[in-house]
């Protein structure tokens, strides 16, 4: 079976804080992606990463950062010096590739992040 | 850039009336899904369609019905509205899916739907 857990349900920072948003996975496949969307107050779900399996380096994008660790089956998601617009709820998504069926996701039931001012 | 529409934005329904959900992206992807999100369930997958001519069930399929009209449109009908489909709705869309090159989906911006 598959699984994502984010067990952090609401977290609340001030602004310029360092953040970390947990997320384990597990699943029994090989090859499998994992998957973060930010969903800000508005309701969209925004694509922010995907890394694959096979590569476990870790992402810098600007302020946020992803460490990928095979180990722990964990994939955290780092907000550095946060600001008030990185307020949104934050998914941790699974998906995983059997040579060539689609990508279904199983999310995790996200992480509420407010950053105060 | 429309990416992936969604329509309706908002829908009040009586229980047991029927609605469609209507749901069109214009990047040529292949594969497209509905989802519900649910407070506290993150998103689950209802339906999904692989390719223009093939539909499956998601995690929670009961109570719905989809069509994929063609490689652009994905509807999800609702036959006999319950308060349980209450949610909000969202469709998505993705590229080529294979081993070592799973594309990210890309979401519509949602339909909230309240069942009365």
């Amino acid at each position: 079976a598959q699984k994502v857990t984010q067990a952090q349900t609401e977290i609340s920072v001030v602004e310029k804080e360092d953040v970390t948003l947990d997320c384990v996975y597990e699943t029994r496949d090989t090859t499998y992606y994992l998957f973060w969307y930010k969903q800000p107050p508005s309701g969209e779900l925004v694509f922010l990463i995907r890394r694959n399996s096979f590569d476990e380096q870790n992402e810098i994008s600007g302020r946020y950062s992803w460490n990928f660790q095979k180990s722990t089956s964990s994939f955290n998601f780092t907000i550095t010096a946060s600001q008030v617009v990185d307020s949104a709820v934050y998914f941790c998504a699974l998906s995983a590739s059997k040579g060539g069926a689609t990508n279904k996701l199983i999310f995790g039931t996200g992480t509420l992040l407010a950053v105060q001012p | 850039n429309a990416g992936v529409t969604q329509t309706p934005k908002f829908q009040v329904l009586k229980t047991g009336q029927s609605m469609t959900l209507q749901c069109a992206q214009d990047m040529n992807h292949n594969s497209m899904y509905w989802y519900r999100q649910d407070p506290g369930m993150g998103l689950r997958l209802i339906y999904y369609s692989a390719s223009e001519g093939t539909t499956d069930k998601g995690e929670v399929p009961n109570g719905y019905n989809v069509s994929r009209l063609n490689k652009r449109e994905f509807s999800l009908r609702l036959e006999s509205a319950a308060p349980s489909q209450t949610s909000v709705y969202f469709c998505a869309s993705s590229g080529f899916v294979g081993r070592g090159s799973n594309q990210p989906q890309h979401f519509g911006d949602g339909t909230r739907l309240s069942i009365l």
